[in-house]
């Protein structure tokens, strides 16, 4: 089954700094790969997706990459500010069939400075 | 407002009390999923249901029970709550399982304390 792995666990910045958030995967088959923001306290919301046709994708400051040959994506958050504060989580799964599980990856905790 | 609503956001019990955390949402979504999250491993799924009076187990089910009698209610079941169990679990429903253009929505969290 598929398998993520996400790094780091932890990432602190400054504001006004970048920071990428790195996911890889264990299944060739996966052609979804959604992130989510959970801010402290609150719900898991989805911020961005991308699926295996594209090569990336941008929405204002985040961004998000896809490498199907190595397996791997990033989230990329430009001009970050307190507010992008979070746990970020990656996802992957095959949504071809009639169910799609989807398997996130262990989180990763975004700290920025003022 | 479209939600998923899950109640109750804290519970703290004692061992073997059994116990039901609800879950509801007014999307008319066919799929519903319950996941716990525990530091350091991120959002495991416990079971998932494609409809009503579909259910299946998620990868890590063992002492939780789930019902699907109507399509906007997935209740979740602590028959004999261990302390193990303690842990952040979250409801989600989407329209369907998990694709592109179908994103989970998530509920509040349900806290969960077992002494």
């Amino acid at each position: 089954g598929e398998n993520v792995e996400q790094h780091p666990s932890t990432l602190s910045v400054q504001e006004g700094d970048s920071a990428v958030i790195k996911c890889t995967y264990s299944d060739s088959a996966s052609n979804y790969f959604p992130w989510y923001k959970q801010e402290l306290g609150k719900r898991p919301q989805l911020i961005i997706d991308i699926r295996s046709n594209v090569g990336e994708k941008k929405d204002q400051r985040i961004a998000v990459t896809l490498n199907k040959t190595a397996k791997h994506f990033s989230l990329h958050i430009t001009e970050t500010q307190p507010e992008d504060s979070a746990v970020y989580f990656c996802a992957a799964c095959d949504d071809s069939g009639g169910y799609n599980k989807l398997i996130f990856g262990a989180g990763t905790r975004l700290a920025v400075h003022p | 407002e479209a939600q998923v609503t899950q109640n109750p956001r804290y519970l703290i019990t004692v061992t073997g009390k059994k116990l039901t955390v609800t879950c509801s949402q007014n999307m008319n979504h066919e799929y519903m999923s319950w996941y716990r999250q525990d530091p350091g491993l991120g959002l495991r799924q416990i079971y998932y249901s494609m409809n009503v009076e579909v259910t299946d187990k998620g990868d890590v089910p063992e002492g939780y029970k789930v019902s699907r009698k109507e399509k906007r209610n997935f209740p979740l079941i602590l028959e004999s709550p261990s302390p193990n169990q303690t842990s952040l679990y979250f409801c989600a429903s989407s329209i369907s399982a998990g694709s592109y253009n179908s994103p989970l929505h998530f509920g509040n969290g349900t806290r969960l304390t077992v002494t």
